[in-house]
């Protein structure tokens, strides 16, 4: 079966300090992998998703940016934090189908980041 | 374009009443659509979807939802609400042009003793 692993579970950063937040996927090959953020109060905002390494889409300016160096790996980066980029970061996999099929999207059990 | 309605940031039921939790969605073409359950501080879960076939899809936990063309929805229900319910429940609409998921800002389901 598959499964999803996310770590750290909790992290606590200082603003201006990097961020590197990982996701691994096990049990399938060649996934399609997404990154999304919800921030207090909201909904989930889609960041990233990659449809194979080193292919990767941004759907939000801001000084995130992920990597997909191997085919289950997905990683989560920051340069310097910000307050606002606090929230809980969930990595998401689903099999790579046709476009709109309606894959489902499985997730990771989360991060919770928090900035001060 | 898809887009996902979910009315009501906020609803409360009692322990052992029915539970409903709406959505409506727009679409261009034949919808698959989803609904997604959060307990807090976890990620989420996948309680049933509808991609073609019969129109009442049942999930896990005792929910089901019907997909309603005509109304454009696909509304959450469970005949008895449970203490357990208590979590934050999500419709998503798949994206035909892409592998992507359009999502409800979500409900926050509170059970009352």
């Amino acid at each position: 079966s598959q499964t999803i692993h996310q770590w750290p579970a909790t992290l606590v950063q200082p603003v201006g300090s990097p961020l590197s937040l990982e996701c691994t996927v096990e049990g399938t090959s060649n996934p399609n992998l997404y990154w999304y953020r919800q921030a207090a109060g909201r909904g989930l905002q889609l960041l990233f998703y990659s449809v194979g390494i080193g292919q990767i889409s941004s759907e939000v300016p801001q000084n995130l940016s992920a990597s997909r160096p191997q085919d289950r790996q997905f990683i989560l980066s920051s340069k310097k934090l910000l307050l606002s980029d606090s929230g809980f970061y969930l990595c998401a996999w689903s099999v790579r189908g046709l476009a709109g099929g309606g894959e489902t999207q499985y997730f990771g059990p989360g991060t919770r980041l928090l900035v001060l | 374009a898809q887009s996902v309605t979910q009315l009501g940031s906020h609803v409360s039921v009692s322990e052992g009443a029915l539970v409903l939790l709406r959505c409506n969605y727009s679409s261009s073409v034949p919808p698959y659509l989803f609904w997604y359950v959060q307990y807090p501080n976890q990620g989420l879960q996948l309680l049933l979807k509808y991609t073609t076939g019969a129109t009442l899809v049942k999930g896990i936990n005792g929910f089901e939802a019907e997909f309603k063309k005509s109304e454009t929805s696909f509304h959450l229900t469970k005949p008895s609400a449970h203490m357990s319910d208590a979590a934050e429940y999500f419709c998503a609409v798949s994206d035909p042009s892409n592998y992507q998921l359009i999502w409800g800002a979500g409900t926050k389901l509170i059970i009352k003793p």
